[in-house]
């Protein structure tokens, strides 16, 4: 199995801060990369899918870069709705692996 | 509007049964990919068991034996049997559609449902 990891596995933001968040994979896994944002008791929700395509009605400030095994995902401006938990995942091979996570919390 | 409503989840003893369900609406369940996807505080996110338009299917290894996906094309509805349950296996369950469209990534969730095994 593809071995994704993601870090920091936290991180303390202020509203308005970039924020960059990576993840790299255990083999070449070319732009098969998808990020998700979760938060509290809720499924996780599509934000980047290829590593870099927006998907539909995501707000412009998230953006997604990377391929082969290092993968980013970049919030330009975090706003409050976007404390959450942010996962990788990678969609070349069978089992479509999932990194460990990234807690964003407020500063 | 695409919609994926899981049922079936409770609490069980080892060693004991459940069948979760998942029903679809806005799409064909039989068209997608499709899979069961489970979430533990320790062991994060991780796929459990998928099944392909053309009915092959994939098990992780943790549930290969135990655990049989299908699909019931009449009723639009995605099913998850789950046999001889170990406290290992208590997370939630989310259902989950992959979309071509978007690269084979997962476009759409169920709400998630609990899965205690205990005695």
């Amino acid at each position: 199995d593809i071995q994704m990891t993601q870090s920091p596995s936290s991180l303390s933001a202020s509203v308005g801060d970039r924020v960059t968040i990576t993840c790299r994979a255990s083999q070449s896994i070319s732009s098969s990369s998808n990020w998700y944002q979760q938060k509290s008791g809720k499924a996780p929700k599509l934000l980047i899918y290829a590593a870099s395509s927006l998907q539909s009605g995501v707000p412009s400030r998230f953006s997604g870069s990377g391929s082969g095994t290092d993968f980013t995902l970049t919030i330009s401006s975090l706003q409050p709705e976007d404390f959450a938990t942010y996962y990788c995942q990678q969609s070349y091979s069978t089992p479509r692996t999932f990194g460990q996570g990234t807690k964003v919390e407020i500063k | 509007e695409v919609q994926l409503v899981e049922s079936g989840g409770g609490l069980v003893q080892p060693g004991g049964s459940l069948r979760l369900s998942c029903a679809a609406s806005g799409f064909t369940v039989s068209s997608n990919y499709m899979g069961w996807v489970r979430q533990t505080p320790g062991k994060g996110l991780e796929w459990v068991s998928v099944i392909y338009s053309g009915g092959s299917t994939f098990y992780a290894d943790s549930v290969t034996g135990r655990f049989t996906i299908s699909r019931d094309n009449s009723k639009n509805t995605l099913y998850l049997q789950m046999n001889n349950l170990r406290a290992e296996d208590t997370a939630v369950y989310y259902c989950a559609r992959v979309e071509g469209a978007v690269a084979g990534a997962i476009d759409y969730w169920g709400q998630g449902i609990l899965v205690t095994v205990s005695s």
